[in-house]
C-alpha cells in the first residue's frame, strides 16, 4: 500500500474549466508538497504547506491535517497547465519524502 | 542565484559500464537528496546526504549504487555495472537544512538509458 494516494490518475479538461486533484496520505506529516512535472522535463515545486490554504496565481492548495487530505485546484485552466502533478509528504520522522504516482492533466484548447 | 544543476541531462551506457551522475545544489544549500523515477512509476527516495556525510541511504539498492557529497564539488551518484533496469530519470533536490519549513528544490534530472 502506498503512503500517498492521488486521484484521479488521469484528467482531461477543456480550457477554462476548474480542476481539482486530490491527495490522501496515511502517515503523520510535517509538510506536504505539490510538484509539477512537464513531459520529459524537470520538477517544479508549486506549494509546500502544513495547514490551511495557499494561493499562487490560478493555483490553490488546501490541506486538512485531521483528515490527512490535500487538494490542488486550478482555476481557469489553460493548455500550458498540462503536466503531471505530484503530491509528496514529509513524515514526522525520517528523512525521506513519500510521493504519489501523479495525476496526468491534459487541458484541451 | 542558479538553481539545482544536474549533469549530464542525458546519459547512455551499455550494460556493465559505470554511470556517474552529478548534482550541484543551490548556493547555500548543504543538504542533497537523490530520487529515482522509473518509467511509468512515481518518484522514490534513494539517499539523503549532507556535506561529507550520508545521513540516510535506506532507499539505495544494496549493491552497485553509491553516493557521495564531498566537501568541495558536486554530489555524485554512482552506478556500477549498470543493467537495463537502471534506466530511469534520476533527480536530485537540495535544501538549506532538514527541518520542517525547508522546501526542497529539484534539479532538471538525468535521464539514464542502459542499452
Amino acid at each position: 500500500k502506498n503512503e500517498v494516494e492521488q486521484s484521479p490518475q488521469n484528467l482531461t479538461a477543456q480550457e477554462g474549466e476548474f480542476i481539482t486533484i486530490n491527495c490522501s496520505y496515511s502517515v503523520g506529516i510535517s509538510a506536504l508538497h505539490w510538484l509539477q512535472q512537464h513531459p520529459g522535463g524537470g520538477i517544479v515545486s508549486l506549494f509546500m504547506l502544513s495547514s490551511g490554504k495557499k494561493k499562487h496565481g490560478r493555483l490553490i492548495a488546501t490541506i486538512n491535517i485531521q483528515e490527512k487530505h490535500s487538494s490542488l485546484h486550478i482555476t481557469a485552466s489553460h493548455p500550458r497547465d498540462s503536466a503531471v502533478y505530484i503530491c509528496a509528504v514529509r513524515p514526522n520522522t525520517g528523512n525521506q519524502f513519500y510521493f504519489g504516482t501523479g495525476t496526468s492533466l491534459t487541458v484541451i484548447p | 542565484n542558479a538553481g539545482v544543476m544536474q549533469n549530464p541531462r542525458h546519459l547512455v551506457r551499455r550494460r556493465g559500464q559505470e554511470a556517474r551522475l552529478r548534482c550541484s545544489p543551490m548556493k547555500g544549500h548543504s543538504h542533497v537528496y537523490w530520487y529515482r523515477q522509473l518509467p511509468e512509476e512515481g518518484l522514490k527516495f534513494m539517499v539523503y546526504l549532507q556535506k561529507e556525510n550520508i545521513i540516510d541511504e535506506s532507499g539505495m539498492p544494496k549493491e552497485r549504487f553509491s553516493a557521495e557529497f564531498p566537501k568541495e564539488g558536486p554530489s555524485i551518484l554512482r552506478i556500477q555495472q549498470v543493467v537495463r533496469g537502471d534506466s530511469a530519470a534520476y533527480f536530485c533536490a537540495s535544501s538549506p537544512a532538514r527541518g520542517f519549513g525547508n522546501e526542497q528544490f529539484f534539479g532538471p534530472g538525468t535521464r539514464l538509458t542502459v542499452l
